[in-house]
């Protein structure tokens, strides 16, 4: 079974609509992020969390929210999506302790398309 | 404050041919560096990481030098395959954000 896994893979929507993206991990992980993957942009930073009671804005969090139910679980928001939304979303985890503390674990992606 | 600047792609090799992938950073202290790659269809995997000054990071036949004198870590491998053909991420690591900082992204494309 995949470590962080990301539902759904795919997702097609429209305009003001509300959608959430789900992430979950069994890697024992205290800190999760959202990022998004645009082309020639590389991966932008929307939102992390380093602990269950803990929410940090990322570079671009305009138009998205999270929630952090558990540990392992972190969910990502567009309460009105957008078509610039249009983009790869995904989920990454670390952990704060021992000596790979800087590695981050990518779930595979969800791919979300704004009509 | 703290940036990753890769070279653009996409970049088309022959298999068989010298990789390189260019990276430069800027960052105060002493970030560590990393380069991920993300093969089609898949989320990112760390490909090597490198934590200080002089270290080399290498894997799968692919290595990459943490130069602090002129801020780089370019990638290099001596002889690419199709199964090569992907997009390779340059990355930093600071503690003061706790944060990955990623470049753009290089894609590659290796022809048989």
């Amino acid at each position: 079974d995949a470590d962080v896994t990301q539902t759904p893979r795919n997702r097609i929507t429209k305009t003001g609509k509300r959608i959430m993206l789900e992430c979950s991990q069994t890697k024992g992980h205290d800190r999760m992020y959202w990022y998004r993957q645009d082309p020639g942009l590389g991966l932008r930073l929307i939102y992390y969390s380093f602990d269950v009671k803990d929410i940090n804005k990322g570079e671009i969090s305009d138009g998205y929210s999270v929630s952090r139910q558990a540990q392992a679980k972190f969910s990502l928001s567009l309460e009105s999506a957008i078509p610039n939304q249009t983009a790869l979303y995904f989920c990454a985890t670390s952990n704060s302790l021992g000596v790979r503390n800087n590695e981050q674990f990518f779930g595979p992606g969800t791919r979300l398309t704004v009509l | 404050g703290n940036s990753v600047t890769q070279m653009e792609g996409p970049v088309t090799l022959s298999e068989e041919a010298f990789l390189t992938i260019n990276c430069t950073y800027t960052a105060t202290g002493y970030p560590s560096l990393f380069w991920y790659v993300q093969y089609p269809g898949e989320g990112l995997q760390l490909l090597l990481k490198a934590t200080k000054a002089d270290d080399k990071g290498s894997n799968k036949g692919f290595e990459a030098t943490y130069r602090k004198e002129t801020t780089s870590f370019h990638l290099e491998k001596g002889s690419v395959q199709v199964s090569d053909s992907a997009v390779y991420f340059c990355a930093l690591y600071h503690n003061q954000g706790g944060k990955l900082i990623f470049g753009q992204g290089t894609e590659l494309s290796v022809k048989p």
